[in-house]
Parts: C-alpha cells; sequence; structure tokens
C-alpha cells in the first residue's frame, strides 16, 4: 500500500521560508512524477509543482519565484521550500504521486494526508 | 490557466438517487479530465481519469463522461458514504486547475 507522509513545522513566521518534506513508503520514488499541492477554503485547491525522479521539476508560474522542490531517492523522500511566505500560504499542504496509466498522465492518484501550515507572527 | 467550472456549488440528495455533477472547461482540452471526492479532514480521492476512467476499488455505481469543454460525473444510486465534496481537475495543460468543488449532503 502506498502512503505519503507530510512533515514539518506548522507555523511560520511571515517572510520566512516554509519547508516540508514527504516520505514515501509502499513504492519507490523513481518512475514517478511527485507533487505538492495545497487547499484553502478561499482559492480551493491550487497545484503548487511537481518533481520527477530524476530531478527535472516544474512549478505553478504564480508561484515559481518562490518554490523549490526537490527529491532525495536514498530516502525515498522530496520536499518543497516557499520562500517569503504570507498570511495568504496559510493553507493545507499535500505531497501527491502523479501516475502513468497507459500513457495518461497528470493526475493524482496516492495524497498524504495533508499539514496544515498556519504562517502568522 | 484554463478555468474550471463546476455547477451546481452543492447539492442535497437522498440515498439511492441518481446524482450528477458537471464541469466545463475555459478551453478545449480533449479527454484530460479527473474527478475526485473529499471528505471532511481528508484528502481528497482519485474517482475517475481521462474523464471515463474509474480507478482500481472505486464503486461502479461512479461514471464519467464528456469532452473537450463539458463533463459529467455520474452517481447512479447514491449511497451514504459518497457525501462530501467533488473535484474535477484539468489534466491538459500545466498549470494543473481544479473547479471549486461540488458540495454533496446526503437528505
Amino acid at each position: 500500500q502506498v502512503q505519503l507522509q507530510e512533515s514539518g513545522p506548522g507555523l511560520v513566521q511571515p517572510s520566512e521560508t516554509l519547508s516540508l518534506t514527504c516520505s514515501v513508503s509502499g513504492a519507490s520514488i523513481s518512475g514517478y512524477h511527485w507533487n505538492w499541492i495545497r487547499q484553502t477554503p478561499g482559492k480551493g485547491l491550487e497545484w503548487i509543482g511537481y518533481i520527477y525522479y530524476s530531478g527535472s521539476s516544474d512549478y505553478n508560474p504564480s508561484l515559481e519565484s518562490r518554490v523549490t522542490i526537490s527529491v532525495d531517492t536514498s530516502k525515498n523522500q522530496f520536499s518543497l521550500k516557499l520562500t517569503s511566505v504570507t498570511a495568504a500560504d496559510t493553507a493545507v499542504y499535500y505531497c501527491v504521486r502523479q501516475p502513468s496509466r497507459d500513457g495518461y498522465t497528470d493526475f493524482f492518484d496516492y495524497w498524504g494526508q495533508g499539514t496544515l501550515v498556519t504562517v502568522s507572527s | 490557466d484554463i478555468q474550471m467550472t463546476q455547477s451546481p456549488s452543492s447539492l442535497s440528495a437522498s440515498v439511492g438517487d441518481r446524482v450528477t455533477i458537471t464541469c466545463r472547461a475555459s478551453q478545449r482540452i480533449t479527454k484530460h479530465l479527473n474527478w475526485y471526492h473529499q471528505r471532511p479532514g481528508k484528502a481528497p480521492k482519485l474517482l475517475i481519469y481521462a474523464a471515463s476512467s474509474l480507478d482500481g476499488g472505486v464503486p461502479s455505481r461512479f461514471s464519467g463522461s464528456g469532452s473537450e469543454t463539458d463533463f459529467t460525473l455520474t452517481i447512479s444510486s447514491l449511497q451514504p458514504e459518497d457525501f462530501g465534496v467533488y473535484f474535477c481537475q484539468e489534466s491538459y495543460n500545466a498549470p494543473y486547475t481544479f473547479g471549486q468543488g461540488t458540495k454533496l449532503e446526503i437528505k
């Protein structure tokens, strides 16, 4: 059974950097794209970006200047860094697997439970 | 970005009812459309990908149809565990975008 688990601080100071790690079990991180998606009551679900196990990545242009997603295949983990956070970055953050089914990709089959990150002083 | 618009925003239905949720894309996306179900406090769960393919383990009462700009999720016979919020998501172009959600309540 594939499981994803987010970890990291639940409270981040404004202007600081949000850092989260996703630990993957039950599947190798190799061969897949791994995503971060966040959810707020106001904006709904927002795709942040993905990283491929090889290290290539793509980000949402709305966040691209502040986002870095990295992968550690030796630990079967991937991570998110979001710099210069404001209250608008307060959200539940999910780490999510992106599979490939008969060549169809860009959808999300396994999700972490989500972690609430609050930006506040 | 592609805008995804769902309707209705909320609905209430009884066990056994047939329920239909619609998702409209702001541009043509062929069949690059996926559906998710989210219960309160839980992560979204994949139901349907590529507009009409049921994910493994998803009950057959769920079905999806449509192409290009207009898509439908149908629950043929509503069950109590089907309450929650349903989202569509386009996978035609990054940045991948989601609909605003349809909240389904069981009467």
